[in-house]
């Protein structure tokens, strides 16, 4: 069975600074993404950043990007240039690269972005 | 184009009762997933459908139980509403061709009194 782990249940940055929020996972699958998601206090979940296990190249998306390490199983999420509404709780997500699979989250970890 | 929808957005029951949510998924979508949120649990799958068919079920009992209509658009039916169904349900679409991104809707908060 696959599992996600986030170790960091809360951190706080302030607005500007850059963060790191880490995640690692276990599979002994070959075929499958890696998702962060982000879910504000109005409880929307949304896309942050998807990463497909086959691209060695890390996933970039505007200030977020990924350090993707396959053979260590760990996918962090670094936020650059932090802003207030960067505030919410993220989780990290793994779904099998198979169709109809169900994503996988781990405990989420809360990020508050501070003036 | 519109996100996914799930109506209703909040609802109040009592135990014993049941209870229907709806979820219409981007248009173009025909795959629909559906997760339950908790404090103590975290994000659980419950079901996929797409066509109008489930292909995969998470560990959730027979009381909670689902179905895809040709529009693609996806009901969830919760009977003899527990204390413990008090959650956040979550429903989440994504396209046949990039099946593996799901983009979730706003949400239901169910409350079981």
């Amino acid at each position: 069975a696959q599992t996600v782990t986030q170790s960091q249940p809360e951190m706080s940055v302030q607005e500007a600074e850059t963060v790191t929020l880490s995640c690692t996972y276990d599979t002994s699958e070959s075929n499958y993404y890696l998702f962060w998601y982000k879910q504000p206090p109005s409880r929307q979940m949304i896309l942050v950043i998807r990463q497909e296990a086959y691209k060695q190249q890390n996933a970039t998306e505007n200030r977020f990007s990924v350090n993707f390490q396959k053979a260590a199983k760990s996918f962090s999420l670094k936020i650059s240039d932090s802003q207030l509404g960067d505030t919410a709780m993220y989780f990290c997500a793994f779904m099998r690269g198979q169709a109809g699979t169900a994503l996988i989250f781990g405990k989420g970890t809360t990020l508050s972005v501070s003036s | 184009k519109a996100g996914v929808t799930q109506t209703p957005r909040y609802l109040i029951k009592t135990r014993g009762q049941q209870v229907t949510l709806s979820c219409s998924p981007i248009s173009g979508h025909r795959s629909v997933s559906w997760y339950q949120q908790t404090p103590g649990q975290g994000l659980q799958f419950l079901f996929e459908y797409f066509s109008e068919t489930q292909r995969n079920k998470g560990n959730f009992p027979g009381r909670f139980s689902g179905r895809q209509f040709s529009n693609s658009r996806s009901e969830m039916n919760v009977s003899t509403l527990e204390l413990g169904d008090s959650a956040l349900y979550l429903c989440a679409s994504s396209t046949h061709r990039d099946q593996e991104t799901q983009y979730f809707g706003p949400g239901t908060r169910l409350l079981v009194l």
